[in-house]
């Protein structure tokens, strides 16, 4: 079936060190969207990307839909404790969403 | 208060039994889904419901089986043709807009101990 690629699966980072997440998909995507899921949660919607090369930020977080609408990514700028979690993207492929493996962020003690 | 209720938060059964999920809505959604996730690993789909009395096996339904009577309900019950039916099992809901593919609005999941 269709697949997206996620990666990294783990990034260990000090706090206050950088994080990115990338996802592709084979197949262009109607949009994407990224979840976070904390340890022991549930999944959590945090944005939709729909047009093509759009780019959209939340504080720290900046995510990017390529232009072809085959691929994402999620950067979070100077790690804190609460970014910790694994962190989703979704693909939107008619009514689904393809699901990638996830990226789980590990801050270093 | 809306969102999705999903009972119990954790679940122990013997080995061979059925057991059923419990996945509660009030959000008004069309559309309503199960969710396999293991150990470290990302969701998949088990199955998927668009509207009452309709759904549709997802990548790994062998083992399950769903209902969807009412709008608001989605149960789903693990049966003993499971091999591993040990994970957390998520339901999660979407709008169902008719357009692209929706945001998908979780439970807090059903932990599943099999001894």
């Amino acid at each position: 079936g269709q697949q997206v690629m996620q990666i990294p699966q783990y990034q260990h980072v000090q706090e206050g060190e950088d994080f990115t997440t990338y996802c592709n998909s084979s197949t262009t995507l109607s949009n994407i969207q990224w979840y976070k899921q904390r340890p022991g949660g549930h999944p959590v919607f945090l944005i939709q990307l729909v047009k093509s090369g759009e780019v959209k930020k939340q504080k720290r977080l900046t995510f990017q839909f390529g232009e072809a609408k085959k691929n994402s990514s999620l950067h979070i700028t100077a790690t804190q404790t609460t970014d910790v979690g694994t962190y989703f993207c979704a693909g939107g492929l008619g009514y689904q969403l393809i699901w990638g493996a996830g990226t789980k962020l590990i801050i270093k003690p | 208060d809306g969102g999705i209720t999903q009972s119990p938060k954790y679940l122990f059964r013997k080995e061979g039994q059925n057991v059923t999920l419990s996945c509660e809505q009030n959000l008004n959604h069309d559309a309503m889904y199960w969710y396999r996730q293991d150990p470290g690993q990302g969701l998949r789909l088990i199955y998927y419901s668009q509207i009452v009395n309709d759904f549709q096996k997802g990548d790994i339904a062998e083992g399950y089986s769903v209902s969807r009577e009412k709008k608001e309900s989605f149960p789903l019950t693990v049966t003993s043709a499971q091999k591993n039916p040990t994970a957390f099992y998520l339901c999660a809901s979407s709008i169902r807009s008719g357009g692209a593919a929706d945001t998908q609005y979780f439970g807090p999941g059903t932990r599943l101990t099999v001894l």
